[in-house]
């Protein structure tokens, strides 16, 4: 399985981008980049996920390098809300299960 | 109208009782899950049921019943209650991912499980 690492924690100001990094440098050709944020005693929600294109919807941007070992997710305009842990996988196949590291805690501060 | 709901969503019990917990989803998905998320917040997967068939089963004790009588429920019946059950648990669903889906996880808003 390919692994993932981020960094345990980081802040940013509300109202600035949060750039959220993941290292994936195993990942294999045939598997995506999922990122879901489990904010503060709730169930995890889904944010994005991408093979080789840079995504975007309308929580957030997802960028993978051109070689594919690491990718960043942006959330453009962080909010109070968006404090919580972030979670970066690496899907090893199509409806594999996914399986959750310790993800980076992202505090937004006013 | 929730999407995933499980009940209870907190139950205080003592060592040795069995409990259920009981998760349905209202998205017509073909796919549900139960995680456990300890009190160090890792979110590990314990069971997944496809069409109402077991398709993974962690390395989970034998005390952990899963059942799926539809594909819109999948309970989890726990005998013989431990200490080290106390966690959160939360059930999950999704659509097999093909194109047009994303196969994403929809969670539920956890269980929180209290063994005294």
């Amino acid at each position: 399985d390919a692994k993932t690492t981020q960094p345990p924690s980081m802040d940013c100001a509300e109202g600035r981008a949060a750039n959220l990094p993941c290292n994936h440098s195993t990942i294999s050709g045939n598997e995506y980049v999922y990122w879901y944020r489990q904010i503060h005693s709730q169930g995890p929600q889904y944010i994005i996920h991408g093979l080789k294109n840079n995504e975007t919807n309308e929580m957030a941007s997802l960028i993978i390098t051109e070689d594919r070992k690491s990718s960043t997710l942006i959330l453009p305009h962080a909010t109070l809300r968006d404090t919580a842990v972030y979670y970066c996988i690496v899907i090893p196949g199509a409806n594999s299960k996914l399986t959750f590291g310790k993800g980076i805690t992202l505090s937004v501060r006013p | 109208d929730t999407a995933v709901s499980q009940t209870p969503k907190y139950l205080v019990t003592q060592m040795g009782n069995d409990k259920s917990i009981k998760c349905e989803q209202n998205l017509g998905h073909d796919t549900m899950y139960w995680y456990k998320q300890d009190s160090k917040k890792f979110l590990k997967i314990m069971f997944s049921y496809n069409n109402k068939e077991l398709i993974i089963n962690e390395t989970v004790p034998n005390r952990f019943s899963p059942k799926s009588p539809d594909k819109a429920h999948l309970n989890l019946h726990i005998n013989s209650l431990e200490l080290g059950d106390s966690a959160v648990y939360f059930c999950a669903s999704s659509q097999y991912r093909d194109r047009g889906n994303t196969g994403e996880l929809f969670f539920g808003e956890g269980s929180r499980l209290t063994v005294l």
